[in-house]
């Protein structure tokens, strides 16, 4: 059973709008929490982390939240553009393993139209 | 953009041919990675490495296998393509440091291959 769920699976919004991702997990014991944003045929490439202690982390249009006691993390884009057409995938890690398993979500795939 | 590339980016194979898909990093970093994507799924971990010589499977068996002979390249060979393993691969690397703790690290990903096996 996947131990991080994505929702909605799919989102299509118009350019400027805002939207908001969310991702829950079952992780445990928690370490910290990436999304990734991944365009088609490409590589995920990091947005942001966040460990036990953070709330919240911005990269520029993006900004993600966390919340550790209820296992549920967002990711607010604003203002969008055609460029943020992307899958956005949660990435939940374990400390209770040296490697530091990373746990997937299956992504939101989202559109932006002009 | 990070300094991590694979070739092919697509590869359309009969079945039972034995490929070599390249991975190869610039950025020194210890820790590789291939990745096994199917479409509207989550990546599943098929096989890592420390460092050089050091090759383990992970969590999603996989009939491919790896080689880490030098730190930049880690390649996944299949000895006899099947239908079956039609999907996406994708390669990353970290940075593996002693005195961090190894869930911190950010792991680069290279723009995948597309594999399709007829």
């Amino acid at each position: 059973k996947n131990q991080v769920e994505q929702s909605p699976q799919s989102l299509i919004i118009l350019e400027g709008k805002n939207c908001t991702l969310q991702c829950n997990y079952t992780v445990s014991p928690f370490s910290n929490l990436r999304w990734y944003k991944q365009d088609t045929g490409r590589g995920p490439v990091s947005l942001t982390i966040m460990t036990f202690s953070e709330n919240t982390k911005s990269n520029g249009r993006y900004t993600a939240t966390l919340d550790a006691d209820t296992k549920q993390s967002s990711l607010h884009i604003t203002a969008s553009q055609l460029s943020d057409s992307a899958s956005y995938i949660c990435v939940v890690t374990d400390r209770g393993s040296t490697l530091g398993r990373l746990y997937f979500g299956r992504g939101t795939q989202l559109t932006v139209w002009p | 953009e990070a300094d991590i590339y694979q070739t092919p980016r697509y590869l359309v194979i009969g079945t039972g041919k034995k490929i070599t898909l390249e991975c190869s990093q610039t950025m020194g970093h210890d820790k590789m990675y291939w990745y096994q994507q199917d479409p509207g799924m989550e990546l599943h971990l098929i096989h890592y490495s420390y460092g050089v010589n050091s090759t383990e499977k992970g969590d999603l068996s996989s009939e491919s296998t790896v080689s880490r002979i030098r730190t930049e390249h880690f390649p996944l060979t299949l000895e006899s393509a099947r239908p079956s393993h039609t999907s996406q691969y994708l390669c990353a690397s970290s940075e593996y440091a002693q005195d961090l703790p190894a869930s911190t690290d950010t792991q680069y990903f290279g723009p995948g291959t597309r594999l399709t096996v007829l």
